[in-house]
């Protein structure tokens, strides 16, 4: 079965600063999408970014882009700029046309 | 206006009873997913539905039933319920199919099995 790990289980930032989340997976499939999500205190799930594994370019979404190493089964986030708004739990995804896989998730405190 | 809907946001109810979680999407999203979070925030896919016919089926108990009466809609049956069943359930929606992984997801169904 798919893993993904989350080594993180929290990272804070200061306001403005970049911070970078990491996220590793293990798979055997060739296709395949990656994600991270988003979940405020609200508790509503956000999906902040998508990355489909042959697309070899990183994906990015304003202040949000990732790091996506294939070989090294590696797909960090990286946060430019952050915002008080920015803090939430943050999920890995991993998902084929067979399984979905999710991590346990990076908690991330902005300080001000 | 709402894209991902779902009733009620929060049911609380007696070990054994059964009960149902519904979920509609006015994205014209061609699937629907079912997802549980538990008290430690870990999350789990449950089932997901691309036009109508069920395509990932997780390991879940087959007291947990998805029904899909129409593209917008997936809702989901409970049966005999357990104290463990007490989690999050959040519905999801996606345009495509099901290996995209879901994009719009609903505010959350809290249960609470007492």
């Amino acid at each position: 079965a798919q893993t993904v790990t989350q080594s993180q289980p929290e990272m804070s930032v200061q306001e403005a600063e970049t911070v970078t989340l990491s996220c590793t997976y293990d798979t055997s499939e060739s296709d395949y999408y990656l994600f991270w999500y988003k979940q405020p205190p609200s508790r509503q799930m956000i999906l902040v970014i998508r990355q489909e594994a042959y697309k070899q370019q990183n994906a990015t979404e304003n202040r949000f882009s990732v790091n996506f190493q294939k070989a090294a089964k590696s797909f960090s986030l990286k946060i430019s700029d952050s915002q008080l708004g920015d803090a939430a739990m943050y999920f890995c995804a991993y998902h084929d046309s067979h399984d979905m896989r999710f991590g346990a998730g990076t908690r991330l405190t902005v300080k001000p | 206006d709402t894209a991902v809907s779902q009733t009620p946001k929060y049911l609380v109810t007696q070990m054994g009873n059964d009960k149902s979680i519904k979920c509609e999407q006015n994205l014209g999203h061609d699937t629907m997913y079912w997802y549980k979070q538990d008290s430690k925030k870990f999350l789990k896919i449950m089932f997901s539905y691309n036009n109508k016919e069920l395509i990932i089926n997780e390991t879940v108990p087959n007291r947990f039933s998805p029904k899909s009466p129409d593209k917008a809609h997936l809702n989901l049956h409970i049966n005999s319920l357990e104290l463990g069943d007490s989690a999050v359930y959040f519905c999801a929606s996606s345009q495509g199919g099901t290996s995209g992984g879901a994009e719009f997801f609903g505010p959350g169904t809290r249960l609470t099995v007492l």
